[in-house]
C-alpha cells in the first residue's frame, strides 16, 4: 500500500517563511508524480494552489511556490500572512491513480 | 471561469445508495475530466475515481471499484457519483473537482492536477 506522508503540523510566525513537504513510500518524488498542493480552511472546500509541481493557478497568491526538494515535493510559503493558517494537502499521481497526503496543519503564531 | 455546483445534503440508511451530482458551467463540459474526492469528519482527503465525459471512460481505485459508479451527462453538463451498500464509515463530505489532463496517441491520458472544486455535499449514513 502506497503512502504519501506530510508533516502533521508546523508553526510559523507572521512574515516568516515555511516549507511543507510531501514524501512517497515508493521512493523519491519526481516531476512524473505531478505534485499538487491544496489549502483547506475550516468549513470550506479545498482550494488548489499548485499543480504539476510548480504551476500556479490564477488565484494562487505569489507567496506560494512549489518545488522538488531532497526527493520530496515541497510547498514554500514566504512572507506568511495570518490568513494562511489552514490545513494543507499534497497529492501525487501514480500513473492514473491519485493518492493524497495526510495533511499538514499550519499554525501562524 | 468554470464553476462546479453540487447537489444538496443527503441522509441515508445503511445498505442503501446515494447519488451526488456535480453541474458544470463556464466551459465545454466534454473537454475535461471530473474527479471525486471525499472527506470523512476530521479526516483527510480520499480519491474515489474520475470520469472523462467524451469517451465516457471512468477510473476507480481498487477500494471503490465494486461500490462506486461515476457517470457523465453531456447534455446537462453534469457528472454524478453513486455509492452503493452504504455504511456508517461512508459518512463524509463528497467533492467533485475538475481534473487537468493531456492526451496523446503515444502516452494516452496523462493526468497532472486539479483546479476548480465543487462546494461539497454532506452525506450522512445513519440508521
Amino acid at each position: 500500500q502506497t503512502v504519501v506522508t506530510q508533516e502533521p503540523s508546523l508553526t510559523v510566525s507572521p512574515g516568516g517563511t515555511v516549507t511543507l513537504t510531501c514524501a512517497s513510500s515508493t521512493g523519491a518524488v519526481t516531476s512524473d508524480y505531478y505534485p499538487n498542493w491544496f489549502q483547506q480552511k475550516p468549513g470550506q472546500a479545498p482550494r488548489t494552489l499548485i499543480y504539476r509541481t510548480n504551476n500556479k493557478h490564477s488565484w494562487t497568491p505569489a507567496r506560494f511556490s512549489g518545488s522538488l526538494l531532497g526527493g520530496k515535493a515541497a510547498l514554500t510559503l514566504s512572507a506568511v500572512q495570518p490568513e494562511d493558517e489552514a490545513e494543507y494537502y499534497c497529492l501525487l499521481y501514480y500513473g492514473g491513480l491519485v493518492i493524497f497526503g495526510g495533511g499538514t496543519k499550519l499554525t501562524v503564531l | 471561469q468554470v464553476q462546479l455546483v453540487q447537489s444538496g445534503a443527503e441522509v441515508k440508511k445503511p445498505g442503501s445508495s446515494v447519488k451526488v451530482s456535480c453541474k458544470a458551467s463556464g466551459d465545454t463540459f466534454s473537454n475535461y475530466t471530473i474527479t471525486w474526492v471525499r472527506q470523512a469528519p476530521g479526516q483527510g482527503l480520499e480519491w474515489m475515481g474520475r470520469i472523462i465525459p467524451l469517451p465516457h471512460v471512468a477510473n476507480y481505485p481498487q477500494k471503490f471499484q465494486d461500490r462506486v459508479t461515476i457517470t457523465a451527462d453531456k447534455s446537462s453538463s453534469t457528472a454524478s457519483m453513486e455509492l452503493n451498500s452504504l455504511r456508517s464509515e461512508d459518512t463524509a463530505i463528497y467533492y467533485c473537482a475538475r481534473e487537468l489532463v493531456d492526451y496523446s496517441a503515444s502516452s494516452g491520458y496523462v493526468y497532472y492536477g486539479l483546479d476548480v472544486w465543487g462546494q461539497g455535499t454532506t452525506v450522512t449514513v445513519s440508521s
